[in-house]
């Protein structure tokens, strides 16, 4: 499939440990938040999301953290397995319909 | 539900052709939003339709173009290809009318190559 993400910044992280993936947003006045992860060959998937009025919301797995005082944004994943490897985008709006994606972060899980 | 749906799946075109690219959302979504993806440059915006009309529109010239239909549907159009071009096109649906609580759900993209 295609490669994505061929010079990002690389997390690697053993199987069965957490693994904790960073993004910093620009934006002051973005009040949406996004993480997604991507596969080789696919779109990107929906993992969890998070409103400004929150600073943190659990999913199954993953946890984000928004931090807006300094406008930090993480993903923490535990008990990373091999189908977590991946790269991962954080998603920012608070400009009516308009996305901007971070740059990701490769994921790389070893056994 | 069916996802989103993107054809063709990949594409070879040569330098100066057009090209057009297909998207069908997931039912009953009315916004459709397309991205350019490159390594150099990740995940770019380029424009966003809702009820047929162009909402949003990123930073691309004007040889970029799309539109929507009555069904949602929506294409996305590049004229005089450059080899810049080459990157994988990503189509989005969302279903509210604004961004803000409703994620954005990807299709698998069009693989475009220019030579």
């Amino acid at each position: 499939g295609e490669s994505v993400g061929l010079h990002l910044p690389t997390l690697s992280v053993q199987e069965g440990d957490n693994s904790i993936i960073n993004c910093a947003y620009s934006n002051s006045a973005s009040d949406y938040f996004i993480w997604y992860k991507q596969e080789s060959g696919k779109g990107p998937q929906f993992i969890i999301d998070i409103r400004s009025n929150m600073d943190k919301r659990q999913g199954q797995r993953v946890t984000v953290l928004l931090n807006k005082t300094v406008k930090h944004l993480s993903l923490q994943i535990a008990a990373t397995q091999p189908g977590d490897s991946a790269v991962y985008f954080c998603a920012e709006t608070g400009n009516f319909n308009k996305f901007y994606f971070g740059s990701g972060t490769k994921l790389n899980v070893k056994p | 539900k069916a996802g989103v749906t993107q054809t063709p799946r990949y594409l070879i075109k040569t330098r100066g052709q057009q090209v057009t690219l297909s998207c069908s959302p997931i039912s009953g979504h009315r916004s459709v939003s397309w991205y350019q993806q490159t390594p150099g440059q990740g995940l770019q915006f380029l424009f966003e339709y809702f009820s047929e009309t162009q909402r949003n529109k990123g930073n691309f010239p004007g040889r970029f173009s799309g539109r929507q239909f009555s069904n949602s549907r929506s294409e996305m159009n590049v004229s005089t290809l450059e080899l810049g071009d080459s990157a994988l096109y990503l189509c989005a649906s969302s279903f509210n009318t604004d961004f803000r609580g409703s994620p954005l759900h990807f299709g698998n993209g069009t693989r475009l190559t220019v030579t």
